[in-house]
């Protein structure tokens, strides 16, 4: 089967740096995506990999090795506002996305 | 990018009643648009894929005389609920995607649906 892996809950301290990881068992891989979403609300796109490495926009950089299945998001100078929870979700061969259950990351002070 | 707007953004029903829900792309034209439920603390699940002009393709567990779909047009898609139970209290969401390999399936802004 299907399956997208990732931390259910993070907490980092404003100001500081996050990692958030993502392992995927998928039929066929056509992308990752990471998406952030806030509470009561629809997600927002982050992110896109296809290819093995470092993307990087912003504050916010994702990476990606296909061999190892394995994505991360990576969040600098973390802001109270950053605290949502972050969507990993993989297109399969047949160009469906296939989604994580998400990581509830949590701002502190 | 793209924008996907979905209405209402909620709305209460009573128990029995119909509820429909639109989801239109505004600036580019949709093919293909993904309906999601979402539970609370739960992540999307997707409910089925709407082609423009086809019938939609359901997942498996979604009851398509429940969930009608109709995709008329290129850019709207509608989402009815109905005869609505409080068990189909959820967040709904749509999402649109644009022609074209690298397509990152843009969102409306979601549906809250509480059935009373």
């Amino acid at each position: 089967g299907q399956n997208i892996d990732q931390p259910t809950e993070m907490t980092a301290t404003e100001g500081a740096i996050v990692q958030i990881n993502c392992t995927y068992q998928t039929s066929g891989f056509n992308g990752l995506f990471w998406y952030q979403q806030h509470a009561g609300e629809a997600p927002t796109f982050l992110s896109y990999n296809v290819l093995d490495g470092l993307e990087e926009k912003g504050r916010f950089s994702s990476f990606l090795s296909r061999s190892k299945g394995y994505s991360y998001l990576l969040l600098k100078e973390l802001q109270m506002k950053d605290s949502a929870s972050y969507l990993c979700a993989v297109k399969d061969s047949n160009y469906q996305l296939i989604w994580g259950a998400g990581t509830k990351l949590i701002i502190k002070p | 990018g793209a924008v996907v707007s979905q209405h209402p953004s909620w709305v209460i029903c009573k128990s029995g009643t119909s509820v429909k829900i639109e989801c239109r792309s505004l600036d580019f034209q949709a093919t293909t648009m993904f309906w999601y439920r979402q539970f609370p603390k739960q992540s999307l699940m997707l409910m089925a894929t709407s082609n423009e002009g086809s019938k939609a393709t359901y997942e498996q567990g979604v009851e398509k005389d429940k969930f009608l779909i109709n995709h008329a047009s290129l850019t709207l898609s509608t989402l009815t609920v109905t005869s609505a139970h409080p068990e189909d209290s959820s967040f709904y969401i749509c999402s649109a995607r644009e022609p074209g390999v690298i397509s990152e399936a843009f969102f409306g802004q979601g549906t809250r649906l509480t059935v009373v």
